[in-house]
């Protein structure tokens, strides 16, 4: 089975610019997560979905980024404008519905903010 | 403030001796703990979890042991390997309102010398 994929691996942008990331989930997995990784803060869940449904939209996260889950196998989080303290990996993870299951997460994305 | 905290941000244990990973957390309300496993440009796997309603599980060289009036748990890794050098991460939930997201810890580098 597949795991977790993420695309790009790796995104440079401009102060600004808007950029979307894609992630598609596990078959079958109905909870899906959103995360920032930085040597700083660590992991940051940026969003959380279950069953395509918004379950927490990051509190301090909200105002430029946007996650959006359209059908259970594809999920976009949309960065609008970019600045250069969003350069880290952003990480996707998903999981089985029904009570806390593993996160399986994808290879993640590096991005860049220049 | 941080929900979930690893005070100590590294640990070097000689080969064959014992790893002890540590974690406290703040929220009363966390019932289930976990460990992830993160290779150096690799994304985070679980290694064991455990539900509040128990003190303690093992898994061949891992035990997680909870301790729930100190708000702590952690991870003895008996026998330490080479291979097991890693960042662990410890994560905390809580299931209220059927919400499965976690909250992460910034990591421990654990290195296990020959």
């Amino acid at each position: 089975d597949a795991g977790v994929t993420q695309t790009p691996r790796h995104e440079v942008a401009e102060k600004g610019q808007t950029i979307i990331l894609k992630c598609e989930p596990v078959s079958g997995h109905n909870d899906l997560f959103w995360y920032r990784q930085t040597k700083i803060q660590g992991l940051e869940l940026l969003s959380y979905f279950r069953s395509k449904s918004l379950m927490e939209d990051g509190g301090a996260f909200k105002d430029r980024f946007k996650a959006e889950m359209l059908n259970s196998s594809f999920s976009t989080l949309k960065i609008q404008p970019t600045e250069p303290k969003d350069s880290a990996v952003y990480l996707c993870a998903s999981s089985y519905w029904g009570g806390y299951a593993e996160q399986f997460f994808g290879p993640g994305t590096r991005l860049t903010v220049l | 403030g941080q929900q979930v905290k690893q005070s100590s941000p590294s640990l070097t244990v000689q080969e064959g001796g014992i790893s002890i990973l540590n974690c406290d957390y703040e929220n009363d309300m966390f019932d289930y703990f976990a460990w992830y496993k993160k290779y150096p440009d690799n994304s985070p796997t679980l290694l064991i979890s455990v539900r509040s309603n128990v003190d303690k599980r093992e898994d061949g060289r891992l035990t997680v042991f909870l301790n729930k009036s100190g708000k702590h748990f952690s991870l003895h890794i008996t026998a330490s390997q080479p291979e097991d050098t890693a960042v662990y991460l410890c994560a905390a939930g809580d299931s209220g309102g059927s919400n499965y997201k976690l909250t992460f810890g910034k990591g421990t580098l654990l290195t296990v010398t020959p």
